[in-house]
């Protein structure tokens, strides 16, 4: 079974651009949540979608949103980027509440 | 609030040595527990997990047991190898009655084993 994909896998952008990331859930999994690796913050959760719905959110800005569609890949958008949001943004997907999340390698967006 | 607190790294091991990292947690409720492993350019992989009080996750050599009464779940291993050298990530989960559940992650353990 394939396992979590997210594209693409590097990214630059600039100050006050904003950037779209992708992620394709093991097949079946419906439940998708998204991570911000950095190094002085560490591992933090974003948001969870469920169905097409979000079931939960971090404590990001605005700027930070996200969906999901009715095959289960998701998106996350990121507006107005600063410098602050360069960093590994990694997906999870899982059957559901309560079971094991799989990760896929991630994005590594840097900003300038 | 709900934590976990990893032992800072490095850890620098020789090649066969026992490797334990500490991890301790603070959770309102009972938290399923995880490690993680990060390998360098890679996203997480999911070691071992326990979901209930003097439960013994194992893979690949690798073990924890959740203690509820030192809210504890240390990794240890008994002979590591150079191939295990990454960022060991604790984690906890919470099932929450609004049908959420997030991964609250330690700050992570580098493990460094040299032959």
């Amino acid at each position: 079974k394939a396992g979590v994909t997210q594209t693409p896998r590097y990214l630059i952008k600039t100050r006050g651009q904003q950037v779209t990331l992708s992620c394709s859930p093991i097949s079946g999994h419906r439940s998708v949540s998204w991570y911000q690796q950095t190094p002085g913050q560490g591992l933090q959760f974003l948001f969870e979608y469920f169905s097409e719905t979000q079931r939960n959110k971090g404590n990001f800005p605005g700027r930070f949103s996200g969906r999901q569609f009715s095959n289960s890949r998701s998106e996350m958008n990121v507006s107005t980027l600063e410098l602050g949001d360069s960093a590994l943004y990694l997906c999870a997907s899982s059957l559901d509440r309560g079971y094991e999340q799989y990760f896929g390698p991630g994005t590594r967006l840097t900003v300038t | 609030g709900n934590s976990v607190t990893q032992m800072e790294g490095p850890v620098t091991l020789s090649e066969e040595a026992f490797l334990t990292i500490n991890c301790t947690y603070t959770a309102t409720g009972y938290p399923s527990l995880f490690w993680y492993v990060q390998y360098p350019g890679e996203g997480l992989q999911l070691l071992l997990k326990a979901t209930k009080a003097d439960d013994k996750g194992s893979n690949k050599g690798f073990e924890a047991t959740y203690r509820k009464e030192t809210t504890s779940f240390h990794l240890e291993k008994g002979s590591v190898q150079v191939s295990d050298s990454a960022v060991y990530f604790c984690a906890l989960s919470l099932m929450f009655s609004g049908g959420y559940n997030k991964l609250i992650f330690g700050a992570g353990t580098r493990l460094a084993v040299h032959p």
